[in-house]
């Protein structure tokens, strides 16, 4: 069964990058029948699609993070990343990599990392 | 504030019916785009409890229930238990600002 961990820094400082790395197992990054996405989650709120990459490396991003997100998928090592940069305080949240047949539609999640922005 | 909107807050007695609105706009929902729901347990990632509307995924009881009509969605919880009691989550797609993925802002079940 397909399944999803997520690679997070805990703790990145305000103005850098956030990298968050999603290891996939169990099944084939390249598989065209899905979407690899990045949701986040602020303590105590709700869910914020960040965006999304499929097998072919076409993105699609939330207007609102677009000027600062990039996803790209590694096939050679069958995980795909989501790069964040410039971040702030407001950027603290629980990053959770996701799956899903459709774009909107999320099969699987992982468990979720913590990423605090703090000096 | 949300794309989608959702009561902050229900609740329910056990065993009792209790439905959580989605009201959305011309642009996601009322456009014709799929609404999912996620049950997301305290401490927990959320997990897929309906797809497509009204689909339900394999190993979701048949007391969780989607429906979708014009611009609004709901879901109903059936014969309500102690372990429903989570958050609640609508999804959907707006084709506003060049498209993208949408949530509501989550509604909080408590089982009385």
């Amino acid at each position: 069964q397909l399944q999803l961990q997520e690679s997070g820094p805990g703790l990145v400082k305000p103005s850098e990058t956030l990298s968050l790395t999603c290891i996939v197992s169990s099944g084939s990054i390249s598989s065209s029948s899905y979407y690899w996405g990045c949701i986040r989650q602020p303590p105590g709120k709700g869910l914020e699609w960040i965006g999304s990459v499929d097998y072919r490396g076409s993105t699609y991003y939330n207007p609102s993070l677009k000027s600062r997100v990039t996803m790209s998928v590694d096939t050679s090592k069958n995980q795909f990343s989501l790069n964040l940069n410039f971040v702030a305080a407001a950027d603290t949240a629980v990053y959770y990599c996701a799956t899903g047949m459709t774009l909107t539609q999320v099969d699987l999640w992982g468990q979720g990392t913590l990423v605090t922005v703090s000096s | 504030q949300s794309v989608l909107t959702q009561p902050p807050s229900v609740s329910g007695a056990p065993g009792q019916r209790v439905p959580i609105s989605c009201t959305g706009s011309s642009s996601n929902i009322g456009a014709g785009y799929d609404v999912q729901w996620y049950q997301q347990l305290p401490g927990k990632a959320p997990k897929l409890l309906i797809y497509g509307n009204s689909n339900r995924p394999s190993g979701v009881p048949d007391r969780f229930s989607g429906s979708k009509s014009g611009t609004s969605a709901s879901l109903a919880i059936t014969g309500l238990q102690a372990e429903d009691e989570a958050d609640y989550y609508c999804q959907s797609y707006d084709s506003s600002l060049s498209g993208y993925v949408v949530f509501g802002g989550g509604t909080k079940l408590t089982v009385l």
